[in-house]
């Protein structure tokens, strides 16, 4: 079963936009993890956060977790096209990784 | 460093028939996991391997589905006999150890196609 939920299901936007992804689960965890799979290819991790976390930076990407409301988000800032991706959140607790639905997020020129 | 390596990339197969799939860790890599993903879906895991033991394979279907990791580093998930709902992407991923927050490091996968 899958514990994440992701909202929207799907994005589109245009470049230089930010764009929003959020996630929500639904049992405790250890940290929560962001992985972007291009079409047809494997899934890149992009970032983890840590159940003690708020929020994380790495480069253009920003994560916060609000762990009593079982939810994190995802921002994407300054988006290119070559973000176009679909963008999976996970959730780590009992040493077991479990993916949410994902966002398919289109980056129009 | 060298990534997860997976073959075949593609198969097709007619169902009732048998198929492999091969998975090459990281290096240095205890924790492997195998990973079903159905179009449209995100990936569930199947089995999970520390070091040559199994720690989960709650979701495996055991009546048709079986993997081993021989000496703790390469591994193998075998379907016989496939139906029809296998289809599916198979997805490999290592990682250093699963008690320790780390990231996955995920192979290309195998799109499994039954026809």
């Amino acid at each position: 079963s899958q514990q994440g939920e992701e909202d929207p299901q799907a994005l589109s936007i245009q470049e230089g936009e930010n764009a929003t992804m959020n996630c929500s689960y639904k049992t405790s965890i250890n940290n929560l993890q962001w992985y972007r799979q291009n079409s047809g290819r494997g899934l890149v991790h992009l970032i983890l956060i840590r159940s003690n976390e708020r929020e994380k930076h790495s480069g253009r990407l920003r994560v916060t977790l609000d762990t009593s409301k079982k939810s994190s988000s995802l921002l994407i800032t300054a988006s290119r096209a070559a973000d176009t991706a679909s963008y999976f959140c996970a959730t780590e607790g009992f040493q077991k990784l479990v993916f949410g639905t994902g966002t398919r997020l289109l980056v129009s020129p | 460093e060298a990534g997860v390596a997976q073959s075949p990339r593609y198969k097709i197969i007619e169902k009732r028939q048998s198929v492999a799939f091969w998975c090459n860790p990281i290096s240095g890599h205890a924790t492997l996991y195998w990973y079903q993903q159905i179009l449209g879906q995100g990936p569930k895991l199947l089995i999970q391997f520390q070091n040559n033991g199994v720690v989960d394979d709650s979701q495996l279907p055991k009546d048709r589905f079986s993997a081993e990791r021989l000496k703790g580093v390469d591994s193998t998930l075998k379907i016989q006999p496939a139906k029809l709902e296998d289809s599916a992407v198979y997805l490999c991923a290592s990682s250093l150890d699963s008690q320790m927050p780390y990231g996955y490091t995920f192979g290309s996968g195998t799109r499994l196609t039954v026809v």
